[in-house]
């Protein structure tokens, strides 16, 4: 199976600054790569899919990029409700998650 | 708009089944794949298996020999059996709609969640 890589594992940031969080793919994946936000009791919600498309409705400062093993998701202008942890999938073979970037208020 | 509701026993002995139903309302649960996702206490996602509204299954390899994944188009709810539970199985457990985008729609995506449902394994 693809193992998939995050980095950091947490991270501490102010509002308004702007944050990337890596991940990597075991092997290349080409761009099928999501990107999930997860807060404290609550599910997951879609972020990014397809490495840089954007979900329907969520916030024009997340981004993502990246093809092949190697993917970034930027968060600019951090707001307060963007404390929380998030998570890389993969699709291109059965689904596998990283283990997930803890952004925390700095 | 589509909502994911998660039902089942939130206890469970030890070698025992596990069995939880997501239902699905506000659409169809048709041309769809649909997913089991479980996150351990403190831990991260992983991915447990999903189902096409046709019955075709794809399992996680580590977790095959012990998973069934159902569907009822009839009822629009799919199921999930956990074989030989240990307290390893402790989780919130969740449903999820899979759709297609992206270039010529080859990507797939979870995006419709339940909220989860706890499960306990202890006798």
């Amino acid at each position: 199976d693809i193992q998939m890589t995050q980095s950091p594992s947490s991270l501490s940031a102010s509002v308004g600054d702007r944050v990337t969080i890596t991940c990597r793919a075991s092997q290349s994946i080409n761009s099928y790569l999501n990107w999930y936000q997860q807060k404290p009791g609550k599910a997951p919600k879609l972020l990014i899919y397809a490495a840089s498309s954007l979900q329907g409705g969520v916030p024009s400062r997340f981004s993502g990029s990246g093809s092949g093993t190697d993917f970034t998701l930027t968060i600019n202008s951090l707001q307060p409700e963007d404390f929380a942890t998030y998570y890389c999938q993969q699709s291109y073979s059965t689904y596998t998650f990283g283990q997930g970037t803890k952004l925390e208020i700095k | 708009q589509v909502q994911l509701q998660e039902s089942g026993p939130g206890l469970v002995k030890p070698s025992e089944t596990l069995s939880l139903t997501c239902t699905v309302s506000g659409g169809s649960i048709s041309t769809y794949y649909w997913s089991w996702i479980r996150q351990p206490p403190g831990k991260g996602l992983e991915y447990i298996g999903n189902i096409y509204y046709t019955g075709s299954t794809n399992y996680n390899p580590s977790l095959k020999s012990r998973v069934t994944i159902s569907i009822n188009t009839s009822k629009n709810q799919f199921s999930l059996k956990l074989s030989s539970v240990t307290v390893a199985d402790t989780a919130v457990y969740y449903c999820a709609r899979v759709s297609y985008g992206g270039d010529r729609n080859y990507y797939s995506y979870m995006d419709v969640w339940g909220k989860g449902t706890t499960v306990t394994v202890s006798s």
